[in-house]
Protein backbone atom coordinates (compact mmCIF):
# COMPACT_ATOMS: atom_id res chain seq x y z
CA UNK A 1 0.00 0.00 0.00
CA UNK A 2 1.29 3.41 0.20
CA UNK A 3 3.29 5.13 2.30
CA UNK A 4 4.02 8.56 3.08
CA UNK A 5 6.31 10.10 4.72
CA UNK A 6 6.90 13.62 5.68
CA UNK A 7 9.53 16.15 7.26
CA UNK A 8 10.62 18.23 9.39
CA UNK A 9 8.59 16.63 12.27
CA UNK A 10 8.82 20.54 13.94
CA UNK A 11 9.58 23.60 12.47
CA UNK A 12 9.97 26.58 14.00
CA UNK A 13 10.14 29.94 12.19
CA UNK A 14 10.62 33.49 12.53
CA UNK A 15 7.12 35.72 12.04
CA UNK A 16 7.77 36.83 8.37
CA UNK A 17 10.10 33.92 7.39
CA UNK A 18 9.24 31.38 4.91
CA UNK A 19 8.08 27.66 5.64
CA UNK A 20 8.80 24.20 3.82
CA UNK A 21 7.47 20.86 4.29
CA UNK A 22 8.33 18.13 2.09
CA UNK A 23 6.39 14.62 2.14
CA UNK A 24 7.66 11.84 -0.20
CA UNK A 25 5.19 9.15 -1.46
CA UNK A 26 5.87 5.32 -2.60
CA UNK A 27 3.11 4.49 -4.82
CA UNK A 28 3.10 5.88 -7.98
CA UNK A 29 -0.82 5.26 -8.40
CA UNK A 30 -1.61 7.87 -6.18
CA UNK A 31 -2.86 11.21 -8.00
CA UNK A 32 -3.94 13.29 -5.61
CA UNK A 33 -2.21 15.33 -2.84
CA UNK A 34 -3.52 17.56 -0.44
CA UNK A 35 -2.17 19.71 2.25
CA UNK A 36 -4.29 20.15 5.76
CA UNK A 37 -3.39 22.31 8.60
CA UNK A 38 -4.52 20.70 12.00
CA UNK A 39 -5.22 23.14 14.94
CA UNK A 40 -5.25 22.15 18.87
CA UNK A 41 -8.78 19.90 19.32
CA UNK A 42 -10.20 20.25 15.82
CA UNK A 43 -10.47 18.37 12.57
CA UNK A 44 -7.97 19.17 9.92
CA UNK A 45 -8.60 21.74 7.53
CA UNK A 46 -7.93 21.31 3.82
CA UNK A 47 -5.81 24.11 2.93
CA UNK A 48 -4.39 23.61 -0.40
CA UNK A 49 -4.52 20.61 -2.93
CA UNK A 50 -2.42 19.25 -6.19
CA UNK A 51 -3.26 16.94 -9.04
CA UNK A 52 -0.75 14.23 -10.76
CA UNK A 53 -1.11 16.39 -14.16
CA UNK A 54 -0.06 19.51 -12.14
CA UNK A 55 4.11 20.15 -11.07
CA UNK A 56 2.72 23.59 -9.02
CA UNK A 57 -0.33 25.37 -7.63
CA UNK A 58 -0.40 28.59 -5.57
CA UNK A 59 -3.06 30.37 -3.41
CA UNK A 60 -1.95 33.69 -2.06
CA UNK A 61 0.64 32.60 0.83
CA UNK A 62 0.70 28.95 -0.04
CA UNK A 63 2.13 26.82 -3.05
CA UNK A 64 2.78 23.25 -3.28
CA UNK A 65 5.06 21.66 -5.93
CA UNK A 66 4.92 17.88 -7.29
CA UNK A 67 7.90 16.57 -8.68
CA UNK A 68 6.24 13.00 -9.87
CA UNK A 69 9.04 11.17 -10.98
CA UNK A 70 10.98 11.82 -7.52
CA UNK A 71 7.39 11.09 -5.96
CA UNK A 72 7.71 13.71 -3.68
CA UNK A 73 5.82 16.90 -2.86
CA UNK A 74 6.11 20.15 -1.24
CA UNK A 75 4.03 23.24 0.78
CA UNK A 76 5.73 26.56 0.74
CA UNK A 77 4.12 28.81 3.00
CA UNK A 78 5.67 32.64 2.62
CA UNK A 79 5.45 35.40 4.84
CA UNK A 80 4.18 33.86 7.63
CA UNK A 81 2.31 35.12 10.93
CA UNK A 82 1.73 33.75 14.26
CA UNK A 83 -1.99 32.38 13.18
CA UNK A 84 0.01 30.08 10.80
CA UNK A 85 1.34 27.93 13.90
CA UNK A 86 -0.54 24.58 13.85
CA UNK A 87 -0.05 20.82 12.78
CA UNK A 88 0.44 20.36 8.72
CA UNK A 89 -0.21 16.96 7.20
CA UNK A 90 0.38 16.42 3.45
CA UNK A 91 -1.33 13.08 2.18
CA UNK A 92 -1.60 10.65 -1.02
CA UNK A 93 -4.71 9.26 -2.77
CA UNK A 94 -5.68 7.32 -5.36
CA UNK A 95 -8.60 7.90 -7.63
CA UNK A 96 -11.77 6.61 -4.96
CA UNK A 97 -10.48 8.59 -2.28
CA UNK A 98 -9.04 7.15 0.43
CA UNK A 99 -6.16 9.35 1.92
CA UNK A 100 -2.65 8.25 3.41
CA UNK A 101 -1.07 10.72 5.60
CA UNK A 102 1.95 11.81 6.77
CA UNK A 103 2.75 12.00 10.49
CA UNK A 104 2.38 15.71 10.58
CA UNK A 105 4.43 18.80 10.89
CA UNK A 106 4.62 21.00 14.02
CA UNK A 107 4.80 24.75 12.73
CA UNK A 108 5.86 27.13 14.99
CA UNK A 109 5.47 30.70 14.38
CA UNK A 110 7.49 32.93 16.19
CA UNK A 111 6.57 37.05 16.26
CA UNK B 1 -25.04 23.96 6.05
CA UNK B 2 -21.59 24.77 7.84
CA UNK B 3 -19.86 21.45 7.42
CA UNK B 4 -19.07 18.08 8.36
CA UNK B 5 -21.16 17.53 12.02
CA UNK B 6 -20.01 15.05 14.46
CA UNK B 7 -21.26 14.15 18.01
CA UNK B 8 -20.24 13.52 21.01
CA UNK B 9 -17.04 15.83 20.62
CA UNK B 10 -16.18 14.36 23.67
CA UNK B 11 -16.74 10.56 24.86
CA UNK B 12 -15.12 8.74 28.71
CA UNK B 13 -15.85 5.57 28.76
CA UNK B 14 -15.21 2.31 31.24
CA UNK B 15 -13.34 -0.07 29.58
CA UNK B 16 -15.65 -3.31 27.75
CA UNK B 17 -18.71 -0.35 27.24
CA UNK B 18 -19.95 0.04 23.89
CA UNK B 19 -19.77 3.03 22.31
CA UNK B 20 -21.29 4.61 19.39
CA UNK B 21 -20.77 8.17 17.29
CA UNK B 22 -22.26 10.19 14.57
CA UNK B 23 -21.19 11.95 11.77
CA UNK B 24 -23.21 14.07 9.44
CA UNK B 25 -21.47 14.87 6.26
CA UNK B 26 -21.88 17.86 4.13
CA UNK B 27 -25.10 17.54 2.54
CA UNK B 28 -25.76 16.41 -1.10
CA UNK B 29 -21.85 14.48 -0.20
CA UNK B 30 -22.16 10.61 -1.84
CA UNK B 31 -19.07 9.51 0.26
CA UNK B 32 -18.03 9.21 3.80
CA UNK B 33 -15.10 8.07 5.34
CA UNK B 34 -13.67 7.29 9.03
CA UNK B 35 -10.72 7.68 10.51
CA UNK B 36 -8.97 7.45 13.63
CA UNK B 37 -6.27 9.65 14.84
CA UNK B 38 -3.82 8.99 17.72
CA UNK B 39 -1.93 11.61 19.81
CA UNK B 40 1.12 12.74 17.11
CA UNK B 41 0.10 11.25 14.14
CA UNK B 42 -1.32 11.51 11.22
CA UNK B 43 -5.08 10.54 10.70
CA UNK B 44 -5.52 6.48 9.72
CA UNK B 45 -7.59 5.03 7.42
CA UNK B 46 -11.07 3.00 9.00
CA UNK B 47 -13.50 2.60 6.61
CA UNK B 48 -15.40 4.35 3.56
CA UNK B 49 -19.22 4.64 1.97
CA UNK B 50 -20.29 5.59 -1.20
CA UNK B 51 -23.68 6.55 -0.69
CA UNK B 52 -25.07 3.94 1.79
CA UNK B 53 -22.49 1.10 0.56
CA UNK B 54 -19.50 0.38 2.79
CA UNK B 55 -16.97 -0.05 0.33
CA UNK B 56 -13.69 -0.67 2.02
CA UNK B 57 -12.44 -1.60 5.59
CA UNK B 58 -8.58 -0.95 6.94
CA UNK B 59 -7.39 -3.62 8.97
CA UNK B 60 -7.28 -1.72 11.83
CA UNK B 61 -11.24 -1.88 12.35
CA UNK B 62 -11.59 -5.05 14.26
CA UNK B 63 -15.07 -7.38 14.39
CA UNK B 64 -15.44 -4.85 17.69
CA UNK B 65 -15.64 -2.00 15.46
CA UNK B 66 -19.28 -1.59 13.15
CA UNK B 67 -19.98 1.31 10.89
CA UNK B 68 -23.03 2.15 9.24
CA UNK B 69 -24.78 4.75 6.84
CA UNK B 70 -28.34 3.38 6.40
CA UNK B 71 -29.86 5.98 4.14
CA UNK B 72 -26.81 7.35 2.46
CA UNK B 73 -27.00 10.21 4.60
CA UNK B 74 -25.76 10.40 8.69
CA UNK B 75 -23.52 7.40 9.56
CA UNK B 76 -22.58 5.85 12.93
CA UNK B 77 -19.34 3.89 14.37
CA UNK B 78 -20.02 2.11 17.35
CA UNK B 79 -17.22 0.24 18.95
CA UNK B 80 -18.41 -2.75 21.32
CA UNK B 81 -16.20 -3.94 24.48
CA UNK B 82 -14.19 -0.66 23.87
CA UNK B 83 -10.62 -1.25 25.34
CA UNK B 84 -8.24 1.18 26.25
CA UNK B 85 -6.12 1.32 22.79
CA UNK B 86 -9.11 2.18 21.38
CA UNK B 87 -8.71 6.00 23.00
CA UNK B 88 -8.12 8.25 20.01
CA UNK B 89 -10.05 11.23 18.50
CA UNK B 90 -12.34 9.37 15.44
CA UNK B 91 -12.86 11.82 12.46
CA UNK B 92 -15.45 11.24 9.86
CA UNK B 93 -15.03 13.07 6.44
CA UNK B 94 -17.28 14.04 3.57
CA UNK B 95 -16.45 14.72 -0.15
CA UNK B 96 -19.06 14.85 -3.44
CA UNK B 97 -17.87 12.18 -6.44
CA UNK B 98 -17.51 13.96 -9.34
CA UNK B 99 -15.84 10.56 -10.89
CA UNK B 100 -12.38 11.69 -9.87
CA UNK B 101 -10.66 12.74 -6.48
CA UNK B 102 -12.28 15.52 -4.84
CA UNK B 103 -11.54 17.32 -1.65
CA UNK B 104 -12.58 15.52 1.06
CA UNK B 105 -13.47 17.97 4.10
CA UNK B 106 -13.44 16.59 7.86
CA UNK B 107 -15.64 17.15 11.14
CA UNK B 108 -14.15 18.25 14.58
CA UNK B 109 -13.90 14.79 15.18
CA UNK B 110 -14.51 12.75 18.80
CA UNK B 111 -12.38 12.34 21.38
CA UNK B 112 -12.98 8.71 23.45
CA UNK B 113 -10.82 7.91 26.35
CA UNK B 114 -11.56 4.91 27.54
CA UNK B 115 -10.57 4.39 31.54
Amino acid sequence: GENVEQHPSTLSVQEGDSAVIKCTYSDSASNYFPWYKQELGKGPQLIIDIRSNVGEKKDQRIAVTLNKTAKHFSLHITETQPEDSAVYFCAASQSWGKLQFGAGTQVVVTP
Amino acid sequence: DTGVSQDPRHKITKRGQNVTFRCDPISEHNRLYWYRQTLGQGPEFLTYFQNEAQLEKSRLLSDRFSAERPKGSFSTLEIQRTEQGDSAMYLCASSLDLGGNTEAFFGQGTRLTVV
